[in-house]
């Protein structure tokens, strides 16, 4: 069965630090991965995707993520984090043999200054 | 930019009651969908519809219904309120299927069933 794991419910991380949140993924074909941010108060938005090719994706606001077979992962980054980060973030699977994404139940990032 | 609309940030309703829950968008997306988004089960997808009286169940449409008589308006429908419906729904569109468009998505509405 399809599924993502994001196995951090809640991270919290100091202004200008390193960020990586973690996201594992069960599919049974080349999957197509996402990042969605959402804000307080407002819809996701889209950050970044992997679809094929270079294994390592650049997205908005500075976020990359890196997908890794071998592990089943797709887990994004940022090298210094702003107070703007704070805001809950999804990470998504789908397929061609679905084009519905599956989201996983998301972590919510708070940033101390 | 795309804006998805959705027509109230906050309801409070009684167990039994019809809901409407209104969705507009003004880019002329052929598919739109609606999540509900509950706290440790992340989003889930409710009904989806990729063209006008067109809709397709998603992973939970129990207790649910929707209409799409307009392009750009996606309407959720619950039929009986019941308080197990108490939850943050989402409306999204997107040009074209989600893998190969980015998913616009409304502020939310907060539904409360009492």
């Amino acid at each position: 069965a399809q599924s993502v794991t994001q196995p951090d419910i809640h991270i919290t991380v100091s202004e200008g630090a390193s960020l990586e949140l973690r996201c594992n993924y069960s599919y049974g074909a080349t999957p197509y991965l996402f990042w969605y941010v959402q804000s307080p108060g407002q819809g996701l938005q889209l950050l970044l995707k992997y679809f094929s090719g270079d294994t390592l994706v650049q997205g908005i606001k500075g976020f990359e993520a890196e997908f890794k077979r071998s592990q089943s992962s797709f887990n994004l980054r940022k090298p210094s984090v702003h107070w703007s980060d704070a805001a809950e973030y999804f990470c998504a699977v789908g397929g061609v043999n679905t084009d519905k994404l599956i989201f996983g139940t998301g972590t919510r990032l708070q940033v101390f200054p | 930019d795309v804006k998805v609309t959705q027509s109230s940030r906050y309801l409070v309703k009684r167990t039994g009651e019809k809901v409407f829950l209104e969705c507009v968008q003004d880019m002329d997306h052929e598919n739109m969908f609606w999540y509900r988004q509950d706290p440790g089960l992340g989003l889930r997808l409710i009904y989806f519809s990729y063209d006008v009286k067109m809709k397709e169940k998603g992973d939970i449409p129990e207790g649910y219904s929707v209409s799409r008589e307009k392009k750009e308006r996606f309407s959720l429908i619950l039929e009986s309120a019941s308080t197990n419906q108490t939850s943050m729904y989402l409306c999204a569109s997107s040009f074209a299927a989600p893998l190969n468009s980015p998913l616009h998505f409304g502020n939310g509405t907060r539904l409360t069933v009492t």
